[in-house]
């Protein structure tokens, strides 16, 4: 699986939209860029995942850069629930897979995310 | 909530002894995951099982183990304990034999003394 670079930590004020980005210059045709995030001590929840198309949902936008060598992880409108250590993941294409499972999401140490009041 | 279902929440052990974790994945989901986070390691994979069967090893430790019963739920089987085994564990489901969205449970605190 391609590495990923996050920042270590980011602040953002209350309302306001949250970027978070992730650089994965070396992700392959058939990686996908997956999102979680891990509130103190807590499982980690999935966020969102894509390919090369943006992709949004409830929780939040996934922008992902022509080339693919980059993503951005956006919030719309953080809240202080939102406080947590954000991971970025890329994985291959499940379906492309044969054989036995995955040798299971790898989760580095991600971007800390405070939103401040 | 997840829909995933770890007990119990806190274990308190000394060095040597052996202790079991349990798991009852999300109503539906074939596919269970173990996971270990400790402060200096982070979220590392230990194993995952589909249907009964183990489907991939991480990280695992010789004196863990681990297995998937027929109703699906799983259990960790952590032995020998030693002081650098404390950890948070997380178990994680899935419907596919894949972990493209895995839902994971609150984890279980395990402090060995």
């Amino acid at each position: 699986d391609a590495k990923t670079t996050q920042p270590t930590s980011m602040d953002c004020a209350e309302g306001r939209a949250a970027n978070l980005p992730c650089n994965h210059s070396t992700i392959s045709g058939n990686e996908y860029v997956y999102w979680y995030r891990q509130i103190h001590s807590q499982g980690p929840q999935y966020i969102i995942h894509g390919l090369k198309n943006n992709e949004t949902n409830e929780m939040a936008s996934l922008i992902i850069t022509e080339d693919r060598k980059s993503s951005t992880l956006i919030l719309p409108h953080a809240t202080l629930r939102d406080t947590a250590v954000y991971y970025c993941i890329v994985r291959v294409q499940p379906l492309m897979y044969s054989g036995g499972g995955a040798d299971g999401l790898t989760f580095g140490k991600g971007t800390h995310l405070i939103i401040q009041p | 909530d997840s829909g995933v279902t770890q007990t119990p929440k806190h274990l308190i052990t000394a060095t040597g002894q052996r202790v079991t974790l349990r798991c009852s994945p999300r109503s539906g989901d074939l596919s269970v995951y173990w996971y270990q986070q400790s402060l200096d390691q982070g979220l590392q994979f230990l194993i995952q099982y589909y249907n009964g069967e183990e489907r991939a090893k991480g990280n695992i430790l010789e004196r863990f183990s681990a297995q998937q019963f027929p109703d699906l739920h799983s259990e960790l089987n952590l032995s020998s304990l030693e002081l650098g085994d404390s950890a948070l564990y997380f178990c994680a489901s899935s419907v596919a034999n894949w972990d493209e969205k895995l839902f994971f449970g609150s984890g279980t605190q395990l402090s060995v003394l």
